[in-house]
C-alpha cells in the first residue's frame, strides 16, 4: 500500500524567503506523486505531479519538487514566497497512472509574513 | 459545468438525522470520487465511481454511508443516522477517466453534527 507523510503541519515563512515543504512516501512499487494546494474556501487544485519522467518537476506558481528515490522523498520548494502562497498543501501518492485511489498526507499549512 | 459543484456548502444537523450531499462533476468527466477531510487530518478516500458503477466502496466508514451516481453525472452521498464523528468536510472530485491523479475538486460540503 502507498502512503505519504508530511513533516510539519504548519510552516511560517517571510515574504521573499524559501518555501520548503517536506513529503516522504512509502510505496511497494515506483510511485506516482502529487502536490495539491487548497486556498482558503476553495477546492484542492493540482500543483504538480511526478510520473517517472524527469525527477525535477516544475509546477504552477513557481513551485517545483524533486523526486529522490534514495530518500523516498518528494519535497516541494519555491525560491521566493509570495503572500498569495498562503494555503494548505497536500502531498499524495498513487501506485500507477491507472490507480484511482490517491492517498493524501495530512497537509501543511503555509503562512507568509510580510 | 465549469467546475465541480457541491451542495450544500454548509450543513448543520442534529445527531440521528439523515443528510444528503450532492456533487455535480465537470461535464464529460467519467470518474467521480468522494473524500472526507477531518480537522488536522488528510483526505480520507470514501468511494469512487466509474460511470454509474462504484468498483470500490471500501472507504465508506460504516453501513450508514451510501452513495449513488445517476446518468454518469450527479452523485449523492447519503449519511443515515448521523453521529458527531461524521462532522467533517466532504469533498467531491472528478476526472477524465483515470487521469494520472489529476483530480478536480469541488469546494466541499462542511457537515456539522450537533
Amino acid at each position: 500500500a502507498q502512503s505519504v507523510t508530511q513533516l510539519g503541519s504548519h510552516v511560517s515563512v517571510s515574504e521573499g524567503a524559501l518555501v520548503l515543504l517536506r513529503c516522504n512516501y512509502s510505496s511497494s512499487v515506483p510511485p506516482y506523486l502529487f502536490w495539491y494546494v487548497q486556498y482558503p474556501n476553495q477546492g484542492l487544485q493540482l500543483l504538480l505531479k511526478y510520473t517517472s519522467a524527469a525527477t525535477l518537476v516544475k509546477g504552477i506558481n513557481g513551485f517545483e519538487a524533486e523526486f529522490k528515490k534514495s530518500e523516498t522523498s518528494f519535497h516541494l520548494t519555491k525560491p521566493s514566497a509570495h503572500m498569495s502562497d498562503a494555503a494548505e498543501y497536500f502531498c499524495a501518492v498513487s501506485a500507477s497512472s491507472n490507480d484511482y485511489k490517491l492517498s493524501f498526507g495530512a497537509g501543511t499549512t503555509v503562512t507568509v509574513r510580510a | 459545468g465549469a467546475g465541480v459543484s457541491q451542495s450544500p456548502s454548509n450543513k448543520v444537523t442534529e445527531k440521528g438525522k439523515d443528510v444528503e450531499l450532492r456533487c455535480d462533476p465537470i461535464s464529460g468527466h467519467t470518474a467521480l470520487y468522494w473524500y472526507r477531510q477531518s480537522l488536522g487530518q488528510g483526505l480520507e478516500f470514501l468511494i469512487y465511481f466509474q460511470g454509474n458503477s462504484a468498483p470500490d466502496k471500501s472507504g465508506l466508514p460504516s453501513d450508514r454511508f451510501s452513495a449513488e451516481r445517476t446518468g454518469g453525472s450527479v452523485s449523492t452521498l447519503t449519511i443515515q443516522r448521523t453521529q458527531q464523528e461524521d462532522s467533517a468536510v466532504y469533498l467531491c472530485a472528478s476526472s477524465l477517466g483515470l487521469a494520472s491523479g489529476e483530480l478536480f475538486f469541488g469546494e466541499g460540503s462542511r457537515l456539522t453534527v450537533l
